[in-house]
């Protein structure tokens, strides 16, 4: 497709399950982001995948939170022992360049995550 | 650490009105500034994307300017239509893109 997407759109679950969000971004794109959006806050940075580098996991909440970009092309955001304050959107982003410069990121619709 | 502020939080203009969007920021070590729409429920749309070293971007309608050294950025909206109502949010990328809060705008015809 033309554009980043996610899966599922929406995802209720029950306190204590765990959970997999899923992010294709566009074809080509090496850098890959994972941000998350909660009620009455601004969006916050989770995770961020560039090549075959490292990833800079520095906004991950917790170790209940893990991400993996497999091939360098698909990625999945999961996370365990789901709490109720971890109900949010969860926004993916990806980047065609190395470089901030010059480069959107481009981002996805977004997985809307309900903890009962 | 990077804060970024939006003014005002929301926004209520009658159509054909033009308008200004604020945003600030505290630390000016930055490689770009991007404006965002985001409409309810749906993932956020990049409108114009600002680099370190120029001052403004223009995109129809709209017009976003960067003023490095004081923190601060504008979004002029140019005669407002009622399809222009979402949230706007300001986001600078240092070391990694920081958003504020957002601005809700509503555009009543």
């Amino acid at each position: 497709g033309a554009g980043v997407s996610q899966s599922p759109s929406n995802k209720v679950t029950e306190k204590g399950k765990d959970v997999e969000l899923r992010c294709d971004p566009i074809s080509g794109h090496t850098a890959l982001y994972w941000y998350r959006q909660s009620l009455g806050q601004g969006l916050e940075f989770l995770i961020y995948f560039q090549g075959n580098s490292a990833p800079d996991k520095s906004g991950l909440p917790s170790d209940r939170f893990s991400a993996e970009r497999t091939g360098g092309s698909v990625s999945t955001l999961t996370i365990q022992r789901t709490q109720q304050e971890d109900s949010a959107v969860y926004l993916c982003a990806s980047r065609g360049g190395t470089s901030p410069l010059y480069n959107e990121q481009f981002f996805g619709p977004g997985t809307r995550l309900t903890v009962l | 650490k990077q804060e970024v502020t939006q003014i005002p939080a929301a926004l209520s203009v009658p159509e054909g009105e033009n308008l200004v969007l604020n945003c600030s920021f505290t630390d000016s070590a930055i490689y770009n500034l991007q404006w965002f729409r985001q409409d309810p429920g749906k993932g956020l749309t990049s409108l114009l994307l600002i680099q370190s070293s120029q001052r403004e971007q223009t995109s129809g309608r709209l017009n976003a300017s960067l003023d490095k050294s004081s923190g601060r950025s504008t979004l002029y909206i140019a005669a407002s239509q009622p399809g222009d109502s979402a949230t706007y949010l300001c986001a600078v990328e240092g070391s990694r893109l920081t958003f504020g809060e957002g601005t809700q705008l509503t555009v009543n015809p």
